[in-house]
């Protein structure tokens, strides 16, 4: 049984460029969710999709934006990249919009270097 | 906005010690998670609890609800090199879809 799957694993991009990351939730989980986590810090939520709908967002700025598709899959786009935007941003998956009641199936993550 | 405090920030133990790790807010959570996250890796969920006064236990490990569900704590008995890592407390608030994290707390047990 696949978990979340997430791509690329790595990334390194230049100031100002815009950057789309992908992920997969894990097999019968249709809510995606994504936090960025800073070195040394706890992720910190963005934004949650279910139903292809951006269902509640955290404290980002509009430059962070998502998409969910029908096969319940999301991409997170990030426009006009900042140096402070360089982290692991990680893509977490659940079932029916349960995971803060049971839990969420967490990626690998992407890392993000912007230079 | 809702913070999670973790304690200690590192740690570090000999192999057989026990450890307890703490995680506290001002706020109220209607449900508490611990998670562990290795280097490169994403967090992996160990444990979720939702009722004030919860104790559950996996394995060696012993995860406690405080009554008011503001506060949680981890305690591990005999560790192990293989308990090393990064724990995270996450609380949902009610109504939120979101996890807040503390910042984990780094666990190192030195064989």
């Amino acid at each position: 049984d696949a978990g979340v799957t997430q791509s690329p694993t790595h990334l390194i991009k230049t100031r100002g460029q815009q950057v789309t990351l992908r992920c997969s939730p894990k097999s019968g989980h249709d809510t995606v969710s994504w936090y960025q986590q800073a070195l040394g810090q706890g992720p910190q939520f963005i934004f949650q999709y279910y139903e292809e709908e951006e269902r509640q967002r955290g404290n980002f700025p509009d430059r962070f934006s998502g998409h969910q598709f029908p096969n319940y899959s999301s991409e997170l786009n990030v426009n006009a990249l900042l140096l402070g935007d360089s982290a692991l941003y990680l893509c977490a998956s659940s079932r029916k919009g349960q995971g803060n009641t049971y839990g969420y199936t967490f990626g690998s993550g992407t890392r993000l270097t912007v230079v | 906005t809702q913070l999670l405090e973790q304690s200690p920030q590192f740690l570090s133990i000999q192999e057989g010690e026990n450890l307890t790790v703490y995680c506290n807010s001002s706020s109220v959570f209607s449900s508490l998670q611990w998670y562990r996250q290795e280097p490169g890796e994403g967090p992996v969920l160990l444990v979720t609890v939702v009722t004030g006064g919860e104790v559950k236990k996996l394995k060696r490990l012993t995860f406690q609800f405080g009554d008011a569900r503001k506060d949680s704590s981890l305690h591990i008995t005999a560790a192990q090199p293989g308990d090393t890592g990064l724990y995270l407390c996450a609380g949902a608030g009610a109504g939120s879809y979101q996890l807040t994290f503390g910042k984990g707390t780094k666990l190192s047990v030195i064989p």
